[in-house]
């Protein structure tokens, strides 16, 4: 699986955005990106995910490199219910992917009130 | 449409007990991934099962590890003759059928925390 590179943590200030990054120089063709987020004693939530794409949902939204090589998940208004563990995950799509999340250590955003 | 459930929440094991933990999928999904996490540490795959196959079993420890998930019920991942290395948070998550090779979202439950003392 490609590996993804994260800073360990960030910081933000609450109701500012916040820009996530992650950098995956050996993502594949069939690679999606995919976000999750872990919240403090919880289990992981998904938050987004794109192939080519920018992408947005209700949650986040996802920018993507032209060369697909580095990504940037975009929080628009921080919250304190946004303080978590992120990771950027790929996952091969196609007939012989079992789907499987491979987990690196993440970013820890600490939200400041 | 309740989420992935899991149970027991806590789990307190003896040295040698056995652990039995269960998952829940959401409604209408068929397939099941288990990942373990340590004490300060990252989320590792452990096992993926579709109804009443095991399709992926690279992340499970080669022994006293076991998991189903049967036509009928619950997936269980069992743990024998628990050690203390065994202490973790253990995660299930569901994905619908028809769209598990497609990049689609995994829906994780809230986990059991397992210590053994």
């Amino acid at each position: 699986d490609a590996k993804t590179t994260q800073p360990n943590s960030m910081e933000s200030n609450e109701e500012e955005p916040v820009h996530l990054p992650c950098n995956h120089s050996t993502i594949s063709g069939t690679d999606y990106i995919h976000w999750y987020r872990q919240l403090p004693s919880q289990g992981p939530e998904y938050v987004i995910h794109g192939l080519t794409s920018n992408v947005n949902n209700r949650m986040a939204s996802l920018a993507i490199a032209e060369d697909r090589k580095s990504s940037t998940l975009i929080l628009h208004r921080a919250t304190l219910r946004d303080a978590a563990v992120y990771y950027c995950i790929l996952r091969a799509d196609g007939s012989g992917n079992t789907g499987k999340l491979i987990f690196g250590q993440g970013t820890t955003l600490q939200v400041k009130p | 449409n309740a989420g992935v459930m899991q149970n027991p929440r806590h789990l307190v094991r003896r040295r040698g007990q056995e652990a039995r933990l269960r998952c829940s999928p959401m409604k209408g999904h068929s397939h099941v991934y288990w990942y373990r996490q340590l004490p300060e540490e990252g989320l590792k795959f452990m096992v993926y099962l579709q109804k009443e196959n095991i399709i992926d079993e690279s992340g499970m420890p080669k022994e006293r590890f076991s998991a189903e998930f049967p036509k009928e019920g619950p997936s269980i991942l069992r743990i024998q003759q628990v050690v203390r290395g065994d202490s973790a948070a253990y995660f299930c998550a569901s994905s619908p059928l028809e769209r598990s090779d497609k990049g689609d979202e995994q829906f994780f439950g809230p986990g059991t925390r397992l210590t053994v003392l």
